[in-house]
């Protein structure tokens, strides 16, 4: 298993709240993502990362903002929590000579009540 | 933006049976990547695919990508009640790292 970590595996917090989830690689990879996954919309990716201190938007950022210092860490921020933010959020990475396959971590369940 | 549309949403099989599910795209896609995902875990890579016409081998699994690059195709032969879960397609957008994901082919079998 590629070794990402994502913390926490739960949080239950209350709209207009400060949230951050964090992404920890083991394997010193380039490229970092954060995904959502809600029912009948699969994966979307929110934003990424292609180096420190290198990021961009995905499909839906708005709402979301991320931040990347060292190589091994990708946080994601919800600024001000909404309820339409609950939702399960996936790390993923890739790079190195496999660097067009994509790994996920185990998850992280947020619910913004 | 570009999309990936994934058939079936679903499917209920018999154990034993052959399974083939699908995913297209109105662009071109230059890699192609199956992913199986079990509940309360995260996507497991099953096959990459990364030319045009290749057909990939993965135990019962058998992915290929298709000639017009803009599709491509999951099979899963003897399907036993592990292979349940939902199976995504996934591809970078075109000349970026920016991954996107087909809706997903829930799959369930039974014994």
């Amino acid at each position: 298993d590629a070794g990402i970590t994502q913390s926490p595996r739960h949080k239950v917090t209350e709209t207009g709240t400060p949230v951050t989830l964090r992404c920890h690689q083991t394997e010193n990879h380039r490229y970092m993502y954060w995904y959502r996954q809600d029912p009948g919309h699969g994966l979307r990716l929110i934003h990424y990362s292609y180096g420190v201190k290198d990021t961009d938007k995905g499909e839906v950022s708005d709402g979301y903002s991320v931040s990347r210092s060292k190589t091994e860490d990708f946080l994601l921020t919800l600024e001000s929590a909404t309820s339409s933010q609950t939702s399960v959020y996936f790390c993923a990475i890739s790079g190195g000579q496999g660097h067009e396959k994509l790994f996920f971590g185990s998850g992280t369940q947020l619910s913004v009540l | 933006g570009q999309q990936l549309n994934q058939s079936p949403q679903s499917m209920f099989i018999q154990e034993g049976e052959d399974v083939s599910m699908n995913c297209t795209s109105s662009s071109i896609f230059n890699t192609w990547l199956w992913y199986k995902q079990e509940p309360g875990e995260g996507p497991v890579l099953l096959i990459a695919l990364y030319k045009a016409g290749e057909l990939t081998s993965n135990g019962r699994l058998t992915a290929q990508f298709g000639i017009t690059r803009k599709d491509s195709f999951l099979n899963i032969s003897a399907s036993i009640p592990s292979d349940v879960g939902i199976y995504f397609c996934a591809g970078p957008t075109s000349g970026t790292y920016k991954y996107i994901f087909g809706t997903g082919t829930r799959l369930k079998v039974l014994a």
